[in-house]
């Protein structure tokens, strides 16, 4: 099993649309949880962190972290074409990061 | 300032071939990371670095060297190319490994093994 799962996609949604990005992990004694934004061929950039358990919101977007089902999600309100691009969930482990598969979203006009 | 660069943008090798990937930070960052970007495969983390002349393996360090002689530069090696080393690499760095460790990309390396 994969320390990390992400649904691949791709995911399609018309503008206006809530997202709902979301990842597994394996290990309960993860802690930081991030999201990374990657627009098409582009380098990622770091979205959101959020540090154990709880919601973190920050303009359209919230994180999402379940620790009890070890489940990590991302909302995405009010989608935007600008927001089409691939998001990949991370975890950290010691000193490294542990990234998903990557999702791609499209936002639709 | 720079951030991240990485040289060169895009390379295409024949099978057997070497060649030196350069990442380069003006960050004065302690860490820095290589990895490899493949369709539905997220990055993968190839070899990492926490200082100046210090490596250590990743997930997928297999046909693959490093060396970290300066703290701002980090270099990747292939030594005989193989087409399964098509892909692309971005090279990362960070200031701390603790926290949420936030990791700056450079613009990535488009390589083409023939």
């Amino acid at each position: 099993q994969k320390e990390v799962e992400q649904d691949p996609g791709p995911l399609s949604v018309p503008e206006g649309a809530i997202v709902s990005l979301n990842c597994t992990y394996s290990n309960s004694a993860f802690q930081y949880f991030m999201w990374y934004r990657q627009y098409s061929r582009k380098a990622p950039e770091l979205l959101m962190y959020t540090y154990s358990s709880g919601n973190k919101e920050d303009g359209r977007f919230t994180a999402q972290v379940d620790k009890s089902s070890k489940y990590i999600s991302l909302f995405i309100r009010d989608s935007q074409p600008s927001d089409s691009a691939t998001y990949l969930c991370a975890i950290r482990q010691g000193g490294k990061l542990i990234f998903g598969q990557g999702t791609e979203l499209s936002v639709k006009p | 300032n720079a951030g991240v660069t990485q040289t060169p943008k895009f390379r295409v090798l024949k099978t057997g071939q070497s060649m030196t990937l350069l990442c380069a930070q003006d960050m004065n960052h302690e860490y820095m990371y290589w990895y490899r970007q493949d369709p539905g495969m997220g990055l993968r983390l190839i070899h990492y670095s926490v200082g100046e002349g210090t490596t250590a393996k990743g997930e997928v360090p297999d046909g693959y060297n490093v060396s970290r002689l300066k703290k701002q530069n980090f270099l990747l090696g292939l030594e005989s190319a193989a087409p399964s080393q098509t892909s692309v690499y971005f090279c990362a760095s960070s200031y701390s490994a603790g926290g949420y460790n936030e990791q700056f990309f450079g613009p990535g390396t488009r390589l083409t093994v023939l």
